[in-house]
């Protein structure tokens, strides 16, 4: 199957900074690639569509000032998530779709902010 | 929006058990898929059937589009087939809540 990578895998930051997180198609180009948050013990919630060369289509309720979202090439898609605060704290996946209709996902990010 | 429902949401089975996951939808959905979360997090692609079935060794899944339900079955289950199992349609994948399945030895 295809290969995504995402990094980093993990991070610990303090409340107010930026944290940057890249999703990666290692083996395939992909024109659409997806964030999704999932908070423990439940399920993965979409949070935005990234479109290689254009602006990204955010979900209901998900602040588009907040999560910044780059997809500037056909590998590589980033979530910036800015002044990060406790709240903020969760497991990102992104994923990557082969232009078969079908996605492949990323291995995920944990992020805590303290 | 349309609903998802999964069941069971938890599944404890002895080793070498099978076992059979449910999803049903309220209305009709595409691009259907199957995946496998490990305790890691990872998530593993199991099958994209948005209908007709499928078979992968120990597993196999059917997806029945005009009665809006999919199947997965796991034969003789093993402990590496704990986690969470999900179901999600859609292009932008829209997730079930998951059944949780753990396999004792």
């Amino acid at each position: 199957g295809a290969v995504v990578s995402q990094h980093p895998s993990w991070v610990i930051c303090k409340s107010g900074t930026s944290v940057k997180i890249e999703c990666r198609s290692l083996d395939f180009q992909a024109t659409t690639m997806f964030w999704y948050r999932q908070f423990p013990k439940q399920s993965l919630m979409l949070m935005a569509t990234s479109n290689e060369g254009s602006k990204a289509t955010y979900e209901q309720g998900v602040e588009k000032d907040k999560f910044l979202i780059n997809h500037a090439s056909l590998t590589l898609s980033t979530l910036t998530v800015t002044s990060a605060h406790p709240e903020d704290s969760s497991f990102y996946i992104c994923s990557a779709d082969t232009g078969a209709n079908e996605q492949f996902f990323g291995p995920g990010t944990r992020l805590t902010v303290l | 929006g349309i609903q998802v429902e999964q069941s069971p949401p938890d599944l404890i089975l002895q080793e070498g058990a099978n076992s059979t996951l449910r999803c049903n939808f309220s209305d009709s959905v595409n691009n259907l898929q199957w995946f496998h979360q490990n305790p890691w997090g990872q998530l593993i692609n199991l099958f994209y059937i948005p209908s007709g079935t499928k078979q992968n060794g120990r597993l196999s899944a059917t997806t029945v589009a005009t009665e809006r339900y999919s199947l997965l079955y796991i034969s003789s289950s093993q402990t590496t087939d704990s986690g969470v199992y999900f179901c999600a349609f859609g292009t932008a994948l829209i997730f079930g809540k998951g059944t949780t399945l753990s396999v004792s030895s």
